[in-house]
């Protein structure tokens, strides 16, 4: 069950420039998307999120774009900075059946940032 | 900052025995959720539990599995025989919410379940 895919499983950038990772989806009946970072020894935290009704959130360094037509939403960080140097996970969630929306969260397989100094 | 605690860190157990892995949501929380990774793969959803009953399953949340809030604190996943299979990082979520989905979990550090 490949819901979310997150294609690249590393990415390496050098600190102050741009990261941008990727994640895809095939359930167009997706109504949130979130991505969330993880540091080793730690659970999931938070990031940013977006609703399908939208193409693009920001906050601070991190903006997330989402592209409906072609089931692909990615995450930039500006600059980049040592500390960003995480595993990020995209997932993505529905409403439930009965109106009300779930946190019943699909997760891609991580993609492993390293930023280098 | 409130969090979400788990214990114990790690839990090895052998296979066919019973393990209970434990959660302190955050305390004004009121939806629960178990997670698991398996090693090399991806966050898998197990359950969610609300208003002391499971609001959502997966498949993989089978009989071998139930959740328990015995007490306001605490929030446990038994596993009542593990298999070889059963072997992952299972964490413990909250939220304040049940949705909309945009309301953040918040997860624990984890437990890392090695079963022999």
């Amino acid at each position: 069950d490949q819901q979310v895919k997150q294609n690249s499983p590393s990415l390496s950038v050098q600190e102050g420039r741009i990261s941008i990772l990727n994640c895809d989806y095939t359930n167009s009946m997706f109504d949130y998307f979130l991505w969330y970072k993880k540091y080793p020894a730690e659970g999931p935290t938070f990031l940013i999120s977006i609703s399908s009704i939208k193409d693009k959130n920001e906050d601070g360094r991190f903006t997330v774009f989402l592209n409906k037509s072609a089931k692909h939403l990615s995450l930039h960080i500006v600059p980049s900075q040592p500390g960003d140097s995480a595993v990020y996970f995209c997932a993505a969630t529905r409403d439930s059946s009965n109106g009300g929306a779930t946190n019943k969260l699909i997760f891609g397989t991580g993609t492993l940032l390293a930023v280098q100094p | 900052e409130p969090e979400v605690t788990q214990t114990p860190s790690h839990q090895v157990t052998q296979m066919g025995q019973e393990v209970i892995l434990r959660c302190v949501p955050i305390s004004n929380h009121l939806y629960f959720y178990w997670y698991r990774q398996i090693l090399g793969q991806k966050v898998e959803f197990l359950v969610s539990f609300y208003n002391n009953e499971i609001s959502e399953k997966s498949e993989i949340f089978d009989d071998q599995f139930s959740v328990e809030r015995p007490d306001g604190s605490n929030f446990t996943l038994k596993i009542r025989s593990t298999k070889l299979e059963d072997s992952a990082m299972y964490f413990c979520a909250s939220s304040k919410l049940g949705g909309p989905a945009e309301e953040k979990l918040f997860f624990g550090s984890g437990t890392q379940l090695s079963v022999l």
